[in-house]
């Protein structure tokens, strides 16, 4: 148990529909990643938090966003649904100065049909 | 093209063997990181390696940072069936704390 949380586990929806993914991170840690893993695409980044304020981007499209409150939970947001956001999606924390590794969530099977 | 290269993509050998597995790049990274993933659950951290050359031994699983900075190796011994997974390599850039990932290699040790 890696003690990162990450609900629901599983997630089957309409294309052109709304989910929230959400993450609470290991006790102490005020970074929070977002991974989106596929067949074809590997593992991706997608977004990262720092102690509620974004610090930095990758491949997120613009129909996605995420937030992380203050009490350091995240949530990530997936609007206007495709077939190919079908993936599983992860969560990471990592503890400051964040170069050590980071910890990941058991993820959430994403399946938009 | 891809960032970081991992080979081989598939490795299937006999409980008790040995094994390596590489991860290859033409860039240079502040650190390197293995994971080992099983399926249906998130990427579990092994080792972190920061110093170019360095060697790092967890039980059975020798992992070396090449001296350059550009590669990495992960070397098994006695390969057991829990060793069966995905192993992944990751890597940050200098002053970049996100992750990116190789390709992965799906090893499965067969008793």
């Amino acid at each position: 148990d890696s003690g990162v949380t990450q609900t629901p586990k599983h997630l089957i929806t309409a294309t052109g529909q709304r989910v929230t993914l959400r993450c609470s991170p290991r006790s102490g840690d005020l970074s929070v990643y977002w991974y989106q893993q596929s067949l074809d695409q590997g593992l991706q980044f997608l977004i990262q938090y720092y102690n509620g304020e974004e610090r930095a981007k990758g491949n997120i499209l613009e129909r996605f966003s995420a937030q992380q409150f203050p009490d350091l939970h995240s949530e990530l947001n997936l609007s206007s649904l495709e077939l190919g956001d079908s993936a599983l999606y992860f969560c990471a924390s990592s503890p400051p100065p964040d170069s050590k590794g980071q910890y990941f969530g058991p993820g959430t099977r994403l399946t938009v049909l | 093209t891809q960032l970081l290269e991992q080979s081989p993509q598939f490795l299937s050998i006999q409980e008790g063997e040995n094994l390596t597995v590489y991860c290859n790049s033409s860039s240079v990274f502040s650190s390197l990181q293995w994971y080992r993933q099983e399926p249906g659950e998130g990427p579990v951290l092994l080792v972190t390696v920061v110093t170019g050359g360095e060697v790092k031994k967890l039980k059975r699983l020798t992992f070396q940072f090449g001296d350059a900075r550009k590669d990495s190796s992960l070397h098994i011994t006695a390969a057991q069936p829990g060793d069966t997974g995905l192993y992944l390599c990751a890597v940050q850039g200098f002053g970049n704390e996100k992750l990116t990932f190789g390709t992965g290699t799906r090893l499965t040790i067969i008793p």
